[in-house]
């Protein structure tokens, strides 16, 4: 079974500061990989998505991965109030004719 | 990005009807619909795939009889949650995607049933 990991935290970090958020998969033939902000009672936003090993940056977001270890992180930084939501990890082994596997997300709080 | 949109945005109704609920794709041709349900709190859940000009596939546990599913063209597809009971109440958000395209979701339906 296909299933993706993550922290549910909550994890809070003080605004300016650099947020971690991780997430771990279990199907080594992924190949796509997501990071969607979702805030609550809305639809989820995509932040990031990538490829390749190794680090893909846009503006305050850094998308990391590793695919021999099976793991992917978002790196947010100078943290503000407003980013304050859910961040959900997803992945997919194929094109996009195949669903997201989700995992359950992980609630950051950014504290002014 | 691609944009997707749905509507209606929010809908309240009786214990009993049937709701539908659109999917389009504004400015790509998507061969694959993908719908999800999502409860307060909880991940999102992926009810069903839905491919142009075919039969839907629904997951495990999702009742095909009461989620309707109709994928008539490449831009549209519809969820109909028939005999809707307050159960079924939720958040409801489409995806849609292509060979080369994906992740890109809906704005979501919030379905109230009293």
């Amino acid at each position: 079974q296909k299933e993706v990991e993550q922290n549910s935290g909550p994890l809070s970090v003080p605004e300016g500061a650099i947020a971690s958020l991780n997430c771990t998969y279990s199907d080594r033939v992924s190949q796509s990989f997501f990071w969607y902000r979702q805030y609550s009672g809305k639809s989820p936003e995509l932040i990031m998505s990538i490829y390749s090993n190794g680090d893909k940056e846009d503006g305050r977001f850094t998308a990391q991965l590793n695919k021999a270890s099976q793991y992917v992180s978002l790196l947010i930084r100078d943290s503000q109030p407003s980013d304050s939501a859910t961040y959900l990890c997803a992945v997919n082994t194929n094109s996009g004719n195949t669903p997201l596997v989700f995992g359950k997300g992980t609630r950051l709080s950014v504290i002014a | 990005g691609a944009v997707v949109s749905q509507h209606p945005s929010r809908v309240i109704c009786k214990s009993g009807t049937s709701v539908k609920i659109e999917c389009r794709s504004l400015d790509f041709q998507a061969t694959t619909m993908f719908w999800y349900r999502q409860f307060p709190k909880q991940s999102l859940m992926l009810m069903a795939t839905s491919n142009e000009g075919s039969k839907a596939t629904y997951e495990q546990g999702v009742e095909k009889d009461k989620f309707l599913i109709n994928h008539a063209s490449l831009t549209l597809s519809t969820l109909t949650v028939t005999s809707a009971h307050p159960e079924d109440s939720s958040f409801y958000i489409c995806s849609a995607g292509t060979n080369n395209l994906q992740g890109f979701f809906g704005p979501g339906t919030r379905l109230t049933v009293l």
